[in-house]
């Protein structure tokens, strides 16, 4: 089975800072996507990046970019120039490549302040 | 598009009482799945259909809870008696089985439950 591990509960940023949060996961399988979401206190899961594991380039989305290291196994977001409406949960999925089940992380709280 | 629509957006029971929820998923989505999101933790899979067909009820506690989706579109999720540690958020998602886009769950607002 896979696992997802964010060692972060917590984290706070400044406006217009970087921050990088950390994931990790475990999996014996070669092909398989990872993902990064956004919950806001709305509640609704945003979906904020995608990576494919066959894919060595890192993907970007506007301020949001990855950092995949498949030897590793560590998926770290990296959120550029935040902004107050940053503020949310983070959680890290893992989805196997031959199913659709998506396995998630506890999720990493970031506050951005003033 | 429309995204993925649930109801009620909250509901209050007293264990042992019984509940329902509903989920409408983004229009020609044949993947849909319900998670529960227990505070301070990640959505765990409870249930994945494939149009009207169920592909993944392992982790469904099924002297309690059940599913179904008729006709392929709309799902509903039952509790049945419910218990406190069924206090969490209900997250419904779908996906599209077109293969660039297979792989991108869309998430509903969920449907938070508080048992007392």
């Amino acid at each position: 089975a896979q696992t997802v591990t964010q060692s972060q509960p917590e984290m706070s940023v400044q406006e217009a800072e970087t921050v990088t949060l950390s994931c990790t996961y475990d999996t014996s399988e070669s092909n398989y996507y990872l993902f990064w979401y956004k919950q806001p206190p709305s509640r609704q899961m945003i979906l904020v990046i995608r990576q494919e594991a066959y894919k060595q380039q890192n993907a970007t989305e506007n301020r949001f970019s990855v950092n995949f290291q498949k030897a590793a196994k560590s998926f770290s977001l990296k959120i550029s120039d935040s902004q107050l409406g940053d503020t949310a949960m983070y959680f890290c999925a893992f989805l196997d490549g031959t199913a659709s089940k998506l396995t998630f992380g506890t999720g990493t709280r970031l506050q951005v302040t003033l | 598009e429309a995204g993925v629509a649930q109801s009620p957006r909250y509901k209050i029971i007293e264990k042992r009482q019984s509940v329902a929820f509903w989920c409408n998923p983004i229009s020609g989505h044949a993947t849909l799945y319900w998670y529960q999101q227990i505070l301070g933790q990640g959505p765990k899979l409870l249930i994945q259909f494939q149009n009207n067909g169920v592909v993944d009820d392992s982790q469904l506690p099924k002297d309690r809870f059940s599913a179904e989706r008729l006709k392929g579109v709309d799902s509903t999720l039952k509790i049945q008696p419910a218990k406190l540690e069924d206090s969490a958020v209900y997250l419904c998602a779908s996906s599209s089985d077109r293969v660039l886009a297979k792989n991108i769950q869309y998430f509903g607002a969920g449907t938070r439950l508080s048992v007392l």
